[in-house]
């Protein structure tokens, strides 16, 4: 199972937009809506964004937001702080049990 | 406080075994799905395996990099969970998450992801 692919990094000065990108198959990220993202700071633990595409849990600013077209999932973070420079993973449900992950994506804020 | 605490990594030389362990506090361990997740140098995260719950008969899956080699189990009574790594390569080195999953079903359908993460442990593979 080959790895989501993400940009190896993004950046943005704070208050503005980013959109992190993340294709995967028609097997992967275009048949389910199980896909989730998560930012990890260093040598933390990473923590739960988005889940099923688009749902936020609860404690997680408005500003992170999911969607997804075809193959292809996005996160976007609006409004851009300084809290928010850190690694982000998508996840994508893939056959009946397992999980692939994407490659990573390195958000700095300028 | 809810939290995950893996510990047991080091360094091991090729074809040895390790067994790595994660510590659940804060919630009802028994209640839920737990998963391996690792990720090497330089590489992206990668599903390692899950143990279900004793409801789901504490069923195990694994990726097919792992699978036979590694052994996934856990002890609701000590709110843990183990990673027994055995004939370890080279390219298993990475850092090790136990990361608890969510994977239900409700009124709006089927529910699967990962909430809660450990800060993982270190396994360098080496001679």
């Amino acid at each position: 199972q080959s790895a989501l692919t993400q940009p190896r990094s993004v950046s943005g000065s704070p208050g503005q937009s980013v959109t992190i990108s993340c294709t995967g198959t028609n097997s992967d990220v275009g048949h389910y809506n199980f896909v989730s993202w998560y930012q990890r700071h260093p040598g933390k633990a990473p923590k739960l964004m988005i889940y099923e595409v688009s749902k936020r849990p609860s404690g997680v600013p408005d500003r992170f937001s999911g969607s997804k077209s075809g193959n292809t999932a996005s996160l976007t973070i609006s409004g851009l702080q300084a809290e928010d420079e850190a690694d982000y993973y998508c996840c994508s449900k893939v056959g009946l049990y397992s999980w692939v992950f994407g490659e990573g994506t390195k958000v700095t804020v300028l | 406080e809810v939290q995950l605490v893996e510990s047991g990594g080091g360094l091991v030389q090729p074809g040895g075994s390790l067994r790595l362990s994660c510590a659940a506090s804060g919630f009802t361990f028994s209640d839920h799905y737990m998963d391996w997740v690792r990720q090497a140098p330089g590489k992206g995260l990668e599903w390692v395996g899950r143990t279900r719950n004793k409801a789901n008969s504490y069923t195990t899956e694994y990726a097919a990099s792992v699978k036979g080699r590694f052994t996934i189990s856990r002890d609701d009574s000590k709110n843990s969970l183990y990673l027994q790594m055995n004939s370890l390569k080279t390219e298993d080195t990475a850092v090790y998450y136990c990361a608890r999953e969510r994977d239900y079903y409700d009124s709006s359908g089927y529910h699967w992801y990962f909430d809660l993460w450990g800060r993982g442990t270190l396994v360098t593979v080496s001679s």
